[in-house]
């Protein structure tokens, strides 16, 4: 099964308001931890990461940070704007590291 | 080096037909891997390679598809008698193994249609 559980969408927000896109994960040892996002038309884009626990991973204003204790990664931006509008993909590494576990996806749309 | 480029962005094909893509990865990357994302979905991991070597295949990748990387540069994923469940986004992916730091970049995908 995935191992990585994130929001289910779509989000939707005005400009300006404050975001939050949650992600939990299940993992032996230590993964990184990842946010990627896909703007319409375009390839996928790593947005932030972060390697280790109590690791914060920042990018254009957004956050998230590495907590182990609750096995999350929520990804956090104060103030969206229209052009944040996009697919944001969570993703761990697996156990050794070579390959990447992607969430469903959460799609996000930021009206003007 | 513009980062990681596939070919053709897009296919139809008619089922029954062989398709083959072309991956090229970033230059100094030592990892290459394929992805297959559906709609709605994330990427789902098929295979990589570390340089030549196909180190991981999943139960995804059926015996109709076969990847090669045979200079540890570019790589090709062929799908042979394909099907109409076989219609997704196959992405194209590299890194370079270095401690913990493994984010992988990613290709812009080449759709596949199948009809």
């Amino acid at each position: 099964g995935n191992s990585v559980t994130q929001m289910e969408g779509p989000v939707t927000l005005s400009e300006e308001a404050f975001l939050t896109i949650n992600c939990t994960y299940t993992a032996t040892g230590y993964p990184s931890l990842f946010w990627y996002v896909q703007y319409p038309g375009e390839g996928l884009q790593l947005l932030l990461k972060a390697t280790k626990a109590d690791d914060k991973g920042s990018n254009k204003g957004f956050e998230a940070t590495y907590r182990k204790e609750t096995t999350s990664f929520h990804l956090e931006k104060g103030s969206v704007q229209v052009s944040d509008s996009a697919v944001y993909f969570c993703a761990r590494t697996n156990t050794g590291g070579f390959k990447t576990i992607f969430g469903a996806g959460t799609r996000l749309f930021v009206k003007a | 080096d513009t980062g990681v480029s596939q070919d053709p962005r897009h296919k139809i094909t008619k089922r029954g037909q062989n398709v083959t893509f072309r991956c090229d990865p970033i230059s100094e990357h030592n990892r290459l891997y394929w992805y297959r994302q559906t709609l709605g979905q994330g990427p789902e991991f098929l295979t990589y390679f570390q340089n030549e070597a196909q180190l991981e295949k999943s139960r995804l990748l059926s015996d109709r598809f076969s990847a090669e990387r045979p200079k540890g540069s570019f790589s090709t994923l062929e799908i042979q008698r394909t099907e109409q469940g076989d219609s997704a986004m196959y992405l194209c992916a590299s890194s370079f193994r270095r401690g913990q730091d493994t984010e992988a970049f990613f290709g812009q995908g080449t759709r596949l249609t199948v009809v």
